[in-house]
C-alpha cells in the first residue's frame, strides 16, 4: 500500500498549462482504469475533479483534464488562473478488498 | 442537501480510543460505499477504511489493521470508525467519504465531510 509518486510541486503562470504526473504500478494505477483526482485548498476538504481517468463530474471546468499510460496517470490544468493554487491529489481503486491509493501530492502554485 | 457530518474526535493518550462518527444526509445513505481518509497535520491523504453498503466488506490500510474497526447503522444514517490503540503517528484529520456511485466503489468519492481532528499525545 505504498502511495502514488506525485512531484511535490508545480507552477505556471496565469494562462499556461501545468501536468501532474501520477506513477504507481501494475497493481493500482496500471491494472485499473480508476484513476481520480483531488483538488484541496487551504482548510478544506478535497474536491472530486477527474474520475475513471479522464472523466469530469458535473460542475468541474474543462480546463481540467486526465489521462493515462501504463503505470502513470496525469493530470493537466489548461488555462491556468489563480483559483487553481491548490493541493491535487490522485488516487487509484486498488482491488475489492483494499481501500484506495493516495498519491502524495502536488502543490500547484499560480505565479 | 448531500451533506456528511463527522463527529468524536479529540485528545486521547497512546494506547487508549476513541470512536468516530459521520452523519449522513440528504441521500440514500444505505446506497453506498463509504470510506474514512485521514489527513496528518502539514501531510498527505491517506485511505485509512471502507465499507460496502450492507457492512458485508471491509477493507484496511496495514497501518490499521487489528486496531481499527468500520461499521454503519444504515438505519441512522451513520458511519462509524471505532479506534483502539491509538498511536502517535494517528494524529490528523479524518474524513469520512461517500463513493460517486451507488453499490460500486471504483470511481472515487465525491462527497467529503469537514473532518474530526484525532490527536494522540501524553
Amino acid at each position: 500500500q505504498s502511495a502514488l509518486t506525485q512531484p511535490a510541486s508545480v507552477s505556471g503562470s496565469p494562462g499556461q498549462s501545468v501536468t501532474i504526473s501520477c506513477s504507481g504500478t501494475s497493481s493500482d494505477v496500471g491494472g485499473y482504469k480508476y484513476v481520480s483526482w483531488y483538488q484541496q485548498h487551504p482548510g478544506k476538504a478535497p474536491k472530486l475533479m477527474i474520475y475513471e481517468v479522464d472523466t469530469r463530474p458535473s460542475g468541474v471546468s474543462n480546463r481540467f483534464s486526465g489521462s493515462k499510460s501504463g503505470n502513470t496517470a496525469s493530470l493537466t490544468i489548461s488555462g491556468l488562473q489563480a483559483e487553481d493554487e491548490a493541493d491535487y491529489y490522485c488516487s487509484s481503486y486498488t482491488g475489492r478488498n483494499t481501500p484506495y491509493v493516495f498519491g502524495t501530492g502536488t502543490k500547484v502554485t499560480v505565479l | 442537501e448531500v451533506q456528511l457530518v463527522e463527529s468524536g474526535g479529540g485528545l486521547v493518550q497512546p494506547g487508549g480510543s476513541l470512536r468516530l462518527s459521520c452523519a449522513g444526509s440528504g441521500f440514500t445513505f444505505s446506497s453506498y460505499w463509504m470510506h474514512w481518509v485521514r489527513q496528518a497535520p502539514g501531510r498527505g491523504l491517506v485511505s485509512v477504511s471502507r465499507i460496502h453498503t450492507d457492512g458485508s466488506i471491509t477493507s484496511y490500510a496495514d497501518s490499521v489493521k487489528g486496531r481499527f474497526t468500520i461499521s454503519r447503522d444504515n438505519a441512522k444514517n451513520t458511519l462509524i470508525l471505532q479506534m483502539n490503540s491509538l498511536r502517535a503517528e494517528d494524529t490528523a484529520l479524518y474524513y469520512c467519504a461517500r463513493a460517486l456511485y451507488t453499490y460500486v466503489d471504483y470511481y472515487g468519492l465525491d462527497v467529503w465531510g469537514q473532518g474530526t481532528t484525532v490527536t494522540v499525545s501524553s
